[in-house]
């Protein structure tokens, strides 16, 4: 069965600071891998798309990684902004079967302090 | 092109009714997700349905649930006798019948709240 962790649960940073999110899952059988954003009481934001063919994606101030065969992607946010601040989902897509399903991390609350 | 929506965005139930989700997808999917946020917890996955469909219902709860995809009209997330558990937040997600990078798009959600 897939689990997807994330850590840390929660992060605190001032304004400017470079950060690191990460993620991992037990099974390196996944299609793909997304980092969604979400703020409170809202739905989901997506950030970036990883193919599980490929190693890195960017966009902006994003930076995503995956190592597929160790089962880890990191979300990499340059000069960090008041902005950012949201709740930072991670998930694997599976397919299965003929079926295919998203299984998301509990996320990583990040706070950017101005 | 209009995002997925769903309606209503909150929905107040009292114990014992029903409540009934809706999800249109975006123009042109016809594949279509469900998932469920509990407080302090993550997304996890309910169904998977096409068009008139059920592709795959594992996530779903034995009971009292039940989802569908007409032909004509938005996909329907049923849930009968609803109990204080049930409050959490409800997401679709739909994604296209052929596309390069296979990405689910989120709706904004229904937050389900029984008293």
């Amino acid at each position: 069965k897939q689990e997807v962790t994330q850590i840390p649960a929660a992060l605190s940073v001032p304004e400017g600071e470079n950060l690191v999110l990460n993620c991992s899952f037990t099974d390196s059988a996944i299609y793909n891998l997304q980092w969604f954003r979400q703020d409170p009481g809202k739905g989901l934001t997506s950030l970036l798309l990883i193919q599980s063919s490929q190693r890195e994606q960017t966009s902006g101030r994003l930076n995503a990684s995956l190592d597929k065969s160790s089962g880890r992607s990191t979300l990499y946010i340059a000069a960090s902004q008041p902005g950012d601040s949201a709740t930072y989902l991670c998930a694997v897509r599976l397919l299965q079967g003929g079926s295919e399903k998203l299984v998301f991390g509990k996320g990583t609350k990040l706070t950017v302090n101005p | 092109n209009a995002g997925v929506m769903q309606n209503p965005r909150h929905l107040v139930r009292r114990r014992g009714q029903e409540a009934r989700l809706r999800c249109s997808p975006m123009k042109g999917h016809s594949h279509v997700y469900w998932y469920r946020q509990l407080p302090e917890e993550g997304l996890k996955f309910m169904v998977y349905l096409q068009k008139e469909n059920i592709i795959d219902e594992s996530g779903m709860p034995k009971e009292r649930f039940s989802a569908e995809f007409p032909k004509e009209g938005p996909s329907i997330l049923r849930i009968q006798q609803v109990v204080r558990g049930d409050s959490a937040a409800y997401f679709c997600a739909s994604s296209p019948l052929a596309t390069i990078s296979y990405e689910q798009y989120f709706g904004p959600g229904t937050r389900l709240t029984v008293t």
